[in-house]
């Protein structure tokens, strides 16, 4: 299985809005609505922050939000913060009742 | 408050066989409907889905570890735990263990991560 797509870096200034695709096939974005994005920060573990493409867990700010449209997933992060500068990556579930990863994203706050 | 810790022996000569634990703290994963997922990062790339087993004993595998991993449950002590055969050095990488009840996510509940090194 490959892995999703996303661009490696996206980056924006404090307060701004930024999105990150993650691109899939019809095999696994495309076929589900079982889309969720994570968010690591450099030597630590994964943050989850996004489930069924647009659900946030608990405690997650709602200035994470999660859409799809076809094989494409995006999140999008509103009134970009120092502390969101981090890798982010997103997770489908596929056909072969399997999981795999994108390919990740660095976000950078200028 | 439910933690997740790995345990394990940080370095394997190549050919050995990986054994990584994960004790799952604040929450007993037999009695629920759990998850549990293992996904690995070599060092400065991305992050790769291992597989997962269900509180049941039911396991996923990624095709491309399928013939090499083995996860287990052990009731009596909330760990859960992966075998990986005949290890090369394109194995090393931080691995995590992560648990939820929310279907079809790795979810809200990781492991601090630890690295395994191939070599010898």
């Amino acid at each position: 299985q490959s892995a999703l797509t996303q661009p490696a870096s996206v980056a924006g200034s404090p307060g701004q809005s930024i999105a990150i695709s993650c691109t899939g096939t019809s095999g696994d974005v495309g076929a589900y609505n079982f889309v969720s994005w994570y968010k690591q920060h450099p030597g630590k573990a994964p943050e989850f922050i996004i489930y069924d493409v647009d659900k946030r867990p608990s405690g997650v700010s709602d200035r994470f939000s999660g859409s799809k449209s076809g094989n494409t997933a995006s999140l999008t992060i509103s009134g970009l913060q120092d502390e969101d500068e981090a890798d982010y990556y997103c997770s489908s579930y596929t056909s072969s009742r399997t999981y795999v990863f994108g390919t990740g994203t660095k976000v950078t706050v200028l | 408050q439910v933690q997740l810790q790995e345990s394990g022996p940080g370095l394997v000569k190549p050919s050995g066989t990986l054994s990584l634990t994960c004790t799952v703290s604040g929450a007993s994963i037999i009695n629920d409907v759990w998850w549990s997922t293992w996904v690995r990062q070599p060092p400065g790339k991305g992050l790769e889905w291992i597989g997962e087993i269900f509180h049941a004993g039911t396991t996923n595998y990624n095709p491309s570890l399928k013939s090499r991993v083995t996860f287990s449950i052990d009731t009596s002590k909330n760990q859960f735990s992966l075998r990986l055969d005949s290890v090369t050095a394109a194995d090393t990488a931080i691995y995590y263990c992560a648990s939820t009840i929310i279907p079809y996510t790795q979810g809200e509940h990781w492991g601090q991560g630890i690295l395994l090194t191939v070599s010898s």
